[in-house]
């Protein structure tokens, strides 16, 4: 069965950096493209970034542009999420999702999430 | 980007009623479009995608339909373990945008 592992999670101060992991197993992460979808705490969800299967393609929200790098190695089924510079507003519960093989997929199964604070 | 615009964000039900909740994008999105459950503490579940698919395991009192700009979910006899809070999502063009959610509480 599909399972999507986030960690990185943490509390971090305003300004700095933080890397979360997702760790996708129960299918071919290769072919398959890969999301973060947030959401603060009491919100609804934001959707974030996306990177295609074989991470030529990358879109994200305006909100983290320039701030935020999606990234993948699919020889360790891993998706990643550089985060710099961050902002009070950026805390939430970071999940990572799996998409679709075409560009206009749906979000199919997410991970747990893990709670990203930005506080001094 | 596409604005998801969901109607009610809130109501309360009861066990066995039939409830509909509503999505308008701002543009046409064809039948780009999934609703999510969530509940408390925990991560989305998809129900539709491709605005009327169900997804594998999904009980079939769930149901979405529409295209364009104007989409439905509908519970046709809710169940006790269906109080929960409703999102629908574009995925015609990123920003895949979520609407604000829908809370369904018991009455």
């Amino acid at each position: 069965q599909v399972q999507l592992v986030e960690s990185g999670g943490g509390v971090v101060q305003p300004g700095r950096s933080l890397r979360l992991s997702c760790a996708a197993s129960g299918f071919t992460f290769s072919y398959y493209g890969m999301h973060w979808v947030r959401q603060a705490p009491g919100k609804g969800l934001e959707w974030v970034t996306v990177i295609s299967y074989d991470g030529s393609n990358k879109y994200y929200v305006d909100s983290v542009r320039g701030r935020f790098t999606i990234s993948r190695d699919n020889s360790k089924n891993t998706v990643y999420l550089q985060m710099n510079s961050l902002r009070a507003e950026d805390t939430a519960v970071y999940y990572c999702a799996k998409g679709g093989r075409l560009s206009s997929s749906h979000i199919d199964y997410w991970g747990q999430g893990t709670l990203v604070t930005v506080s001094s | 980007a596409i604005r998801m615009t969901q109607s009610p964000s809130s109501f309360s039900a009861s066990t066995g009623d039939r409830v509909t909740i509503t999505c308008r994008a701002s543009q046409g999105i064809s039948s780009y479009l999934a609703w999510y459950q969530q509940k408390p503490g925990k991560a989305p579940n998809l129900l539709i995608y491709a605005a009327s698919t169900l997804q594998n395991g999904v009980p079939s009192r769930f149901s979405g339909s529409g295209s364009g700009t104007d989409f439905t979910l509908t519970i046709s006899c809710l169940q006790s373990e269906d109080f929960a809070t409703y999102y629908c999502q574009q995925y015609y063009n990123y920003p895949g945008t979520f609407g604000q959610g829908t809370k369904v509480e018991i009455k």
